[in-house]
């Protein structure tokens, strides 16, 4: 499976201002995403973002609220934008399995808390 | 609406037990099932999965039923471990590669 970093880890941001968070990925994938997991909630899907494309995002999600970019294969940045406490979640990318497209293999996670 | 129920929040076994974790689903049009353990501070780590045209899927000591008619899966673990203590999701695939989790199973592997 592929080696999915994500910095920062975790963050205490005012309320207000953005995060970016990055996903970096070993080796070349088409297919990256973006979810959310809030507190005591299961995992949301926020965009699709494949290389060379606009992101896709699922009802609810805006591009004006979570901006995304992608500019090459292995790697990508969400931003969550006019932050309010309501964003206190952990933002985790994934991408598609190799091999096994069934699958999607997650990254660590960026816990933000917003005050 | 929840397409994926999860109805059991949490789970006690006992160490060398059989743990049985079980989902519901709404939706006929998944393709594949899968399961998921999340540790604390760590990303979602796959374990097993299935698709829709079986009814069983063994690997180690986890193995995954489906009963379509029931829309029903379960993932039994056996014999239990304390590191298999987590958070389980089941979740499913829909269209291009959309994974819908449900809430979660917090297992507790008891010594």
């Amino acid at each position: 499976s592929a080696v999915i970093s994500q910095k920062p880890s975790r963050d205490i941001c005012q309320r207000g201002t953005s995060l970016t968070i990055q996903c970096q990925v070993d080796s070349q994938v088409t297919m990256m995403f973006w979810y959310r997991q809030q507190p005591g909630q299961s995992l949301t899907l926020i965009a699709t973002a494949n290389q060379g494309s606009e992101a896709t995002y699922e009802s609810g999600f805006v591009i004006d609220k979570f901006p995304i970019s992608r500019p090459n294969l292995t790697f990508s940045t969400l931003t969550v934008s006019n932050l309010s406490p309501e964003d206190s979640s952990i933002y985790l990318c994934s991408v598609e399995g190799q091999g096994l497209r069934e699958t999607q293999y997650f990254g660590p996670g960026t816990r933000l808390l917003v005050l | 609406d929840q397409q994926v129920k999860q109805n059991s929040p949490s789970l006690s076994v006992q160490e060398g037990r059989i743990s049985i974790l079980n989902c519901d689903y709404t939706n006929s049009m998944f393709d594949y099932f899968l399961w998921y353990k999340k540790y604390p501070a760590e990303g979602p780590t796959f374990l097993i999965s299935i698709s829709s045209i079986k009814d069983k899927n063994e690997d180690g000591r986890f193995t995954v039923f489906l009963n379509k008619s029931a829309k029903h899966l379960s993932l039994h673990i056996v014999p239990s471990q304390p590191g298999d203590s987590a958070v389980y999701f089941c979740a499913f695939i829909q269209g291009a590669q959309k994974l819908v989790f449900g809430q979660g199973t917090r297992l507790t592997i008891n010594p």
